[in-house]
């Protein structure tokens, strides 16, 4: 079954810092991934997608993710952080039109 | 452009009753999938709606039901509610097809509480 490992559960970086949430995939076909946020008491928001196009996609509020086949992963990396983007990651995949999620990390910003 | 609607936004039960949740697709979509999500995890799987039937159903009992209307908004039941389905409950819908071109949109979400 395809399943995703998100390693660490909180992550904390200082505002400006670089941001790097690890995500690693298990597939035997080549995975549709998804990074997605969650901020308190609100659902999921996509950042970026993996369709098989480009190896490094490109999100929504600066973020981007690089598709290695051969370390199977997805990690999702921010140059600088803000304030605004402490919330709860998920990595998922998908198979058919099922979504099977990681267990999320927490990111924490300090000022 | 409204998203998914979802309702209400919480919502307090006791055992063994049932509930009811709901969810408007956003529009242009046509497939609705539901999702839960206990406290500190990430969203499971429950099951997925298109053309009024059943498609996927991932590890949940019968307990857990559900039905779409001709205009795609979808329920979800819950019967004998259990202290366990306390949760976050997501709706996401979709554009059925058979690629994974397609992007979830998800609602903000249910929040039930079991007492």
């Amino acid at each position: 079954a395809q399943s995703v490992t998100q390693l660490g559960s909180h992550v904390s970086v200082s505002e400006g810092a670089l941001v790097l949430l690890r995500c690693n995939y298990s597939s035997s076909v080549p995975p549709y991934l998804f990074w997605y946020v969650q901020y308190p008491n609100q659902g999921l928001q996509l950042l970026l997608k993996y369709t098989s196009a480009a190896t490094l996609v490109k999100g929504i509020n600066g973020f981007e993710a690089e598709f290695k086949k051969s370390e199977t992963s997805f990690h999702l990396t921010k140059p600088s952080a803000h304030m605004s983007d402490a919330a709860e990651y998920f990595c998922a995949v998908k198979r058919g039109d099922k979504l099977t999620f990681g267990k999320g990390i927490t990111l924490s910003v300090r000022p | 452009d409204a998203g998914v609607t979802q309702s209400p936004t919480h919502l307090i039960k006791t055992r063994g009753q049932q509930v009811t949740l709901r969810c408007s697709p956003k529009s242009g979509h046509d497939t609705v999938s539901w999702y839960q999500q206990a406290l500190g995890q990430g969203p499971q799987f429950i099951f997925q709606y298109y053309e009024e039937e059943e498609r996927q159903r991932g590890n949940f009992p019968d307990r857990f039901s559900g039905h779409q209307f001709p205009n795609y908004s979808s329920e979800l039941n819950v019967n004998a509610l259990l202290l366990g389905d306390s949760a976050l409950y997501l709706c996401a819908s979709s554009l059925w097809g058979p690629t994974g071109n397609y992007g979830y949109t998800f609602g903000s979400g249910t929040r039930l509480t079991v007492v």
